[in-house]
């Protein structure tokens, strides 16, 4: 199976900052035939289902806001929230689709300074 | 709009079987296959495979083989998952999720206690 490891698992933060999660896998993600990186960021608040933020690596879901970016490419990626809102408090989990069984990284808990 | 919405907490002894339930609407339900994810508590999420709504093919990690069972009734657009004779490390809150992830359930908390 696809390792997905996350960092840092904690970040505590003052609104207004940017933040940077970083997700290394343990093998390239990259599919040759759709020329796409294969991993997807996800946001989940207590007691909710995770909500799909972006896919292919940089492509933001229809509705999240343009202050989460995600970039990189083979093994290396990173979600950057720019100017962190309280609303966006929250656990966040990469997952790797390029091979199956799909697998997620241990979480980032995003927390208030 | 596309919802899954999932049956309610269940509580459950070791041994017993539980059946969780997963009703979608908003969209032609075998038109986009049916994912099931486990997550315990504080920790993070495990895909346990999917199901072909259309032909029924169902597909399981390796974790997940032998106790767990999906099924559909399609004329009712439900997708379900069965774990058989439930062990303490079962409880968790487990998740269906559209093919593409873009769309899930509100999860189901299974509690195992004797």
């Amino acid at each position: 199976d696809i390792v997905m490891t996350q960092s840092p698992s904690s970040l505590a933060v003052s609104a207004g900052e940017t933040v940077t999660i970083n997700c290394k896998s343990s093998q390239s993600l990259f599919g040759s035939v759709r020329q796409k990186n294969y991993l997807a960021w996800y946001q989940q608040k207590p007691g909710q289902s995770p909500k799909l933020l972006i896919y292919l690596a940089s492509t933001r879901e229809s509705g999240v806001p343009d202050r989460f970016i995600g970039s990189g490419s083979g093994t290396d990626f990173t979600l950057t929230i720019s100017s962190v809102q309280a609303e966006d408090l929250a656990n966040y989990y990469c997952q790797q689709y390029y091979d199956t069984p799909d697998t997620f990284g241990a979480g980032t808990k995003l927390e208030l300074k | 709009q596309i919802q899954l919405v999932q049956s309610g907490p269940e509580v459950k002894k070791p041994g017993e079987s539980v059946k969780i339930s997963c009703k979608a609407s908003g969209y032609t339900f075998t038109q986009a296959g049916m994912q099931w994810l486990k997550q315990a508590q504080g920790k993070s999420l495990k895909w346990m495979g999917w199901i072909n709504t259309n032909t029924g093919k169902t597909t399981y990690a390796a974790d997940f083989t032998g106790r767990f069972v999906f099924s559909l009734e399609t004329s009712a657009s439900t997708a379900y998952l069965q774990i058989t004779n439930l062990k303490n490390e079962d409880m968790a809150t487990y998740f269906c999720a559209r093919w593409g992830f873009a769309y899930w359930g509100q999860g189901t908390l299974v509690t195992v206690s004797s």
